[in-house]
């Protein structure tokens, strides 16, 4: 079966810095994609990755290894804004998007 | 603000009442979507419509109906549902390329709470 692993639920602090890993196993591999919720938001897009290496955009960045099933998203200079939930999505050979159970994050002062 | 509007925010219904969900997306995509979101589990892809024609029900119970009418508009219809569906219900569009690489935009979606 298909499945998407994250952790359920982080804590950091504000002015850190926060890795939220993501591991798949999918049938083929399309690209992966972060999404950033809000508690009672829209899920809104943070980026994609489809080739091995490290996207940066801003604060934020998202490496990916296909060779290992693995990405992560970086958070830097945590803000209390940066609460929310993280929610990684991987598209398969299909063109469908299977989802994680998303990962809560928790910035404390 | 995302560009796709749904209404109600929120929901109670009984079981048997019909209600419906609306989506409308301001984008100019060509392919709207209907997620089930419940709590501390992954987004579960229900409707595809792709230039109004749906591609995709991943055995979605009948009790939920959707419905296109154009490709700006989405409903959900929904009847006799149980206290198990009780969840947040998520509309996107998307612009449809092939191969289909884009990303979703979503509503901020309707809380539903079925008693």
């Amino acid at each position: 079966g298909q499945n998407i692993d994250q952790p359920t639920e982080m804590t950091a602090t504000e002015g850190a810095i926060v890795q939220i890993n993501c591991t798949y196993q999918t049938s083929g591999f399309n690209g992966l994609f972060w999404y950033q919720q809000h508690a009672g938001e829209a899920p809104t897009f943070l980026s994609y990755n489809v080739l091995d290496g490290l996207e940066e955009k801003g604060r934020f960045s998202s490496f990916l290894s296909r060779s290992k099933g693995y990405s992560y998203l970086l958070l830097k200079e945590l803000q209390m804004k940066d609460s929310a939930s993280y929610l990684c999505a991987v598209m398969d050979s299909n063109y469908q998007l299977i989802w994680g159970a998303g990962t809560k994050l928790i910035i404390k002062p | 603000e995302t560009g796709v509007t749904q209404t109600p925010r929120h929901l109670v219904m009984g079981m048997t009442n019909k209600k419906s969900l609306k989506c409308e997306q301001h984008l100019g995509h060509n392919a709207m979507y209907w997620y089930k979101q419940s709590a501390k589990k992954p987004l579960e892809l229900m409707f595809v419509y792709n230039f109004k024609e749906q591609t995709e029900n991943n055995s979605v119970p009948s009790r939920f109906s959707p419905e296109c009418p154009n490709s700006s508009h989405l409903f959900l219809h929904l009847h006799t549902l149980q206290p198990e569906d009780s969840a947040l219900y998520l509309c996107a569009s998307s612009q449809v390329e092939q191969p289909n690489t884009g990303e979703l935009f979503f509503g901020e979606g309707s809380r539903l709470t079925v008693l």
